[in-house]
């Protein structure tokens, strides 16, 4: 069983609606949790960042970590085509060094 | 503010020859960590450098090394290449005064052993 699972889609959906991406975890140790944006061919690109449990909105962008469940989701609100993109969820144990990734979500949005 | 850059874009090689990709954080980092991205695959976690040594290995065997220099830059050295050494090679940058958890990646080397 991997660490980090998170479902690789293809996920497809009109533009404007509300996109949910998800990953489970099994290492009750992970305190950091971050989401990476990552265009074809390019380096992921750091989206989003929360420590521990709660809710963390910037702009159209909502992470909620619940960790008595293992499970970190992003919401993106008015999805945009530039959104279209591969979404990587990134764990880490606190004061380690070494992010563990899910697999990726390949998300497009259509016009 | 130059980001984390990394050398080459893109490199073939053939079975058995060693290669070494180089990179440079962020402004104002210290810390330096290298992934493997296979095709269709989340990063895996190579090595982290720190104070020019390696503080920290992921699962990858000896023929993967590096090398932290004084101004922080750092290399990642691949001896005796397999065809499954084929792969976007990531590097990533952070401040261990401002917490090491926040890493900022570069656009990646593309290795393709042939």
């Amino acid at each position: 069983q991997k660490e980090v699972e998170q479902d690789p889609g293809p996920l497809s959906v009109p533009e404007g609606a509300i996109v949910s991406l998800n990953c489970t975890y099994s290492n009750s140790a992970f305190q950091y949790f971050m989401w990476y944006r990552q265009y074809s061919r390019k380096g992921p690109e750091l989206l989003m960042y929360t420590y521990s449990s709660g809710n963390k909105e910037d702009g159209r962008f909502t992470a909620q970590v619940d960790k008595s469940s293992k499970y970190i989701s992003l919401f993106i609100r008015d999805s945009q085509p530039s959104d279209s993109a591969t979404y990587l969820c990134a764990m880490s144990v606190q004061g380690a060094q070494k992010l563990v990734f899910g697999q990726g979500t390949r998300l497009t949005i259509n016009p | 503010d130059a980001g984390v850059t990394q050398s080459p874009t893109h490199l073939i090689k053939t079975r058995g020859q060693q290669v070494t990709l180089r990179c440079s954080p962020k402004s104002g980092h210290d810390t330096v960590s290298w992934y493997q991205q296979a095709l269709g695959q989340g990063p895996q976690f190579i090595f982290q450098y720190y104070e020019e040594e390696e503080r920290q290995r992921g699962n990858f065997p000896d023929r993967f090394s590096g090398h932290q220099y004084p101004n922080y830059s750092s290399e990642l050295n691949v001896n005796a290449l397999l065809l499954g050494d084929s792969a976007l090679y990531l590097c990533a940058s952070s401040s261990t005064g401002q917490g090491q958890e926040t890493q900022y990646f570069g656009p990646g080397t593309r290795l393709l052993v042939l």
